[in-house]
């Protein structure tokens, strides 16, 4: 069974300031994680994924995440919130091997403040 | 390339009516899930399908969901006797395997009102 805590369902930053949003996990089996994006009546956009490998992952729009299995977390970061960064994120878990269903987290709201 | 694709992108329907969703997955994808996001339950796994494997089906939330996928392509929703609490945007995501394993896409959503 898998299962991913996001920690805080709203998170406010200021213009400029880093972006940090919280996201533990929980899996039976090495997992494969993922931090999708949503802008407002759109679909998931995928941020960025960790399978193997480097344990620091970087996506698109300046957004990386790091995997740390001794805390079983898996952290999104950006040095620098941009207006446009303005969205809910979701943190999601799958197992590893084949074709597999995705566990999402209940999402973070993030508000960026001028 | 084309994205996945989900039609209509919105439905308003009245209690006890049934109503279909599509999904157009990426061309080349084998695998194709839907999910549901509803206030309160988030995002939420309802089936999949995959090549010529029996779908899991395993997330519908009742006998009145089901699914086809035709031809290995294009699938189908269909949510029979709608009830209000079937409100919620209906996401389609399709995959395929590669070198680093599988990364769905989505689709932007059918978003689903029951009055």
């Amino acid at each position: 069974a898998q299962s991913v805590t996001q920690l805080g369902s709203h998170v406010s930053v200021s213009e400029g300031a880093l972006v940090l949003l919280r996201c533990n996990y929980s899996s039976s089996v090495p997992p494969y994680l993922f931090w999708y994006v949503q802008y407002p009546n759109q679909g998931l956009q995928l941020l960025l994924k960790y399978t193997t490998g480097a344990t620091l992952v970087k996506g698109i729009n300046g957004f990386e995440a790091e995997f740390k299995k001794s805390e079983t977390s898996f952290h999104l970061t950006k040095p620098s919130a941009h207006m446009s960064d303005a969205a809910e994120y979701f943190c999601a878990v799958m197992r590893s091997g084949g074709y597999q269903k995705v566990t999402f987290g209940t999402g973070t709201k993030l508000q960026v403040i001028p | 390339g084309a994205g996945v694709s989900q039609s209509p992108s919105n439905k308003v329907t009245e209690k006890g009516k049934d109503v279909e969703l599509r999904c157009d997955p990426i061309s080349g994808h084998t695998a194709l899930y839907w999910y549901r996001q509803s206030l309160g339950q988030g995002l939420e796994f309802l089936i999949y399908f995959q090549g010529n494997s029996a779908p899991d089906k395993s997330g519908l939330p009742s006998d009145r969901f089901s699914a086809e996928r035709t031809g290995g392509s294009v699938s189908t929703l269909t949510i029979q006797r709608t009830q209000q609490e079937d409100s919620a945007v209906y996401l389609c995501a399709s995959s395929v395997l590669g070198e680093n394993g599988e990364t769905q896409y989505f689709g932007p959503g059918t978003r689903l009102l029951v009055l």
